[in-house]
């Protein structure tokens, strides 16, 4: 199994909302990331977790709040977002060198949820 | 700032034609270039490069890496319909991945 599921697939939210974001894979991977990629422009990294710990917060605004309660989930909860949110927010996964603890390039994407924020 | 620079942005031609796709880059501690094709929603992954001059190959699709010049090519030979997509190349430097802006490529039959 390769795969990285991600739901839901589209989400419409109201600026007062709270929602959650989704994130599955059973490749073992120990390291799992969430991006951000807007019409036309490249992913932009927001958060990687390593081993269930958050390694990495690309300075992302308290309103997007990243939690791994296990090796193989990550979510991403919502609250209180913009329009300019209104994005395609994919999940990836990648192993993590034993002994460096570096993170292997090579990722594995979700198909993405596509976030609308009115 | 680690930079990844692709080109062209967007391209058309027609079915059978052969392409090929620029990446230029400046990242600090290189260690890896690795090129995504993105239809729809996912990026998958289609060749990860490491060292010069060494040609990666994978069916129609084949890449190369040049550290001195810091740039790679992705070529697409008898492109079919189903190629079109976004090409998206990323650069491994010390700490995180950086994805360069895509080329935009479309088949037409």
């Amino acid at each position: 199994d390769t795969e990285v599921t991600q739901t839901p697939k589209h989400l419409v939210m109201g600026m007062t909302n709270k929602k959650s974001l989704k994130c599955e894979q059973h490749m073992g991977h120990r390291a799992m990331y969430w991006y951000k990629q807007k019409a036309k422009k490249p992913p932009e990294l927001m958060f990687v977790y390593s081993y269930e710990k958050l390694s990495i917060n690309e300075s992302v605004p308290s309103r997007f709040s990243p939690e791994c309660p296990n090796s193989s989930l990550l979510n991403l909860h919502l609250h209180a977002l913009q329009p300019e949110d209104s994005a395609l927010y994919l999940c990836a996964s990648s192993q993590v060198a034993t002994g460096t603890g570096a993170f292997n390039e090579k990722l594995f994407f979700g198909s993405g949820t596509q976030l609308s924020v009115l | 700032e680690d930079k990844v620079v692709q080109s062209p942005l967007s391209l058309v031609v027609h079915e059978g034609d052969t392409v090929t796709l620029n990446c230029s880059y400046e990242v600090t501690n290189f260690r890896s270039l690795l090129w995504y094709k993105q239809e729809k929603k996912a990026p998958t992954f289609l060749f990860m490069l490491t060292s010069s001059g060494i040609e990666k190959k994978s069916g129609r699709l084949s890449s190369i890496l040049d550290k001195k010049e810091l740039f790679s090519i992705l070529n697409i030979t008898a492109t079919q319909t189903g190629d079109s997509a976004i090409y998206l190349c990323a650069v491994k430097g010390a700490q995180k991945l950086v994805f360069g802006q895509g080329t935009r490529l479309t088949i037409n039959p």
